[in-house]
C-alpha cells in the first residue's frame, strides 16, 4: 500500500505569493492532519479532518492558512499571502478511525519564503 | 487537559552506550502512548506504541519503552546505540482511540563516535 504522499517536496515563494501544498493520505484512512514544524515551535497542528469534515483549524493559523479536503483521497493547504515567517516544513499525516490513534506521515514539504 | 513533556531537548551519547529518552504525560486516564522518530529531511516514523498489558513494549531497531502509571511516564530505551540512531525522537499520547495525538517537543539524539 502507498503511504502518505506530499507534493511538492520543496517550495520557494516570494513574500506575498499564494502557495498550495498537496497531500494524499493512505487509502482508507478517515483522519487527515496538517502540521507545521519549525525548530523553535516544534510540531504545530494546523488542521484536522475527520471523514472530510474539518474538526480543528488551528486557531492561530486561521487568517492566512486554509486547508481543504474535497474528497477522501486528497487534501490541500493554501497559504495566502505567504510571509517569511511561514518558512517551515509542512507535514501531512493520516490515520484510520479505530486504528488506535496511530498516525502515518508523509515526507513533508519544505517551504522557504523569501 | 492532556499534555506531554520531553524534558531533554538534546541528548548526546557515545556510540555503543545505552540510551534513555524521557517522556512524561498528564492525563486523567491511561492514554495510548507512542514514540516516533524523525531522521533528517524525512517525515515521522512510528518506533513503538503502548495500548495496554505488559508495560515494556518492543519497537523497531532494538528500541523499547516502559510505561509507568505511577510515574505517568513512558521512557524510551536502547541498550547500545548506533550512529544511525541520530535523529529527533517524539513522544505522543492520545486519551482514546478516536482522538488526535498530543505531541511532546522532541528530543534530538546526537551520537558521538
Amino acid at each position: 500500500d502507498a503511504g502518505v504522499t506530499q507534493t511538492p517536496r520543496h517550495e520557494v515563494a516570494e513574500k506575498g505569493q499564494t502557495i498550495i501544498l498537496k497531500c494524499e493520505p493512505v487509502s482508507g484512512h478517515n483522519d487527515l492532519f496538517w502540521y507545521r514544524q519549525t525548530k523553535i515551535q516544534g510540531l504545530e497542528l494546523l488542521s484536522y479532518f475527520r471523514s472530510k469534515s474539518l474538526m480543528e483549524d488551528g486557531g492561530a493559523f486561521k487568517d492566512r492558512f486554509k486547508a481543504e479536503m474535497l474528497n477522501s483521497s486528497f487534501s490541500t493547504l493554501k497559504i495566502q499571502p505567504t510571509e517569511p515567517k511561514d518558512s517551515a516544513v509542512y507535514l501531512c499525516a493520516s490515520s484510520f478511525l479505530g486504528g488506535k490513534a496511530e498516525q502515518f506521515f508523509g515526507p513533508g514539504t519544505r517551504l522557504t519564503v523569501l | 487537559a492532556q499534555s506531554v513533556t520531553q524534558p531533554d531537548a538534546r541528548v548526546t551519547v557515545s556510540e555503543g552506550a545505552s540510551l534513555q529518552l524521557r517522556c512524561k504525560y498528564s492525563s486523567s486516564v491511561t492514554p495510548y502512548l507512542f514514540w516516533y522518530v524523525q531522521y533528517p529531511r524525512q517525515g515521522l516514523q512510528l518506533l513503538l506504541k503502548y495500548y495496554s498489558g505488559d508495560p515494556v513494549v518492543q519497537g523497531v531497531n532494538g528500541f523499547e519503552a516502559e510505561f509507568s502509571k505511577s510515574n505517568s511516564s513512558f521512557h524510551l530505551r536502547k541498550a547500545s546505540v548506533h550512529w544511525s540512531d541520530s535523529a529527533v525522537y517524539f513522544c505522543a499520547v492520545s486519551p482514546d482511540s478516536n482522538y488526535q495525538l498530543i505531541w511532546g517537543s522532541g528530543t534530538k539524539l546526537i551520537i558521538k563516535p
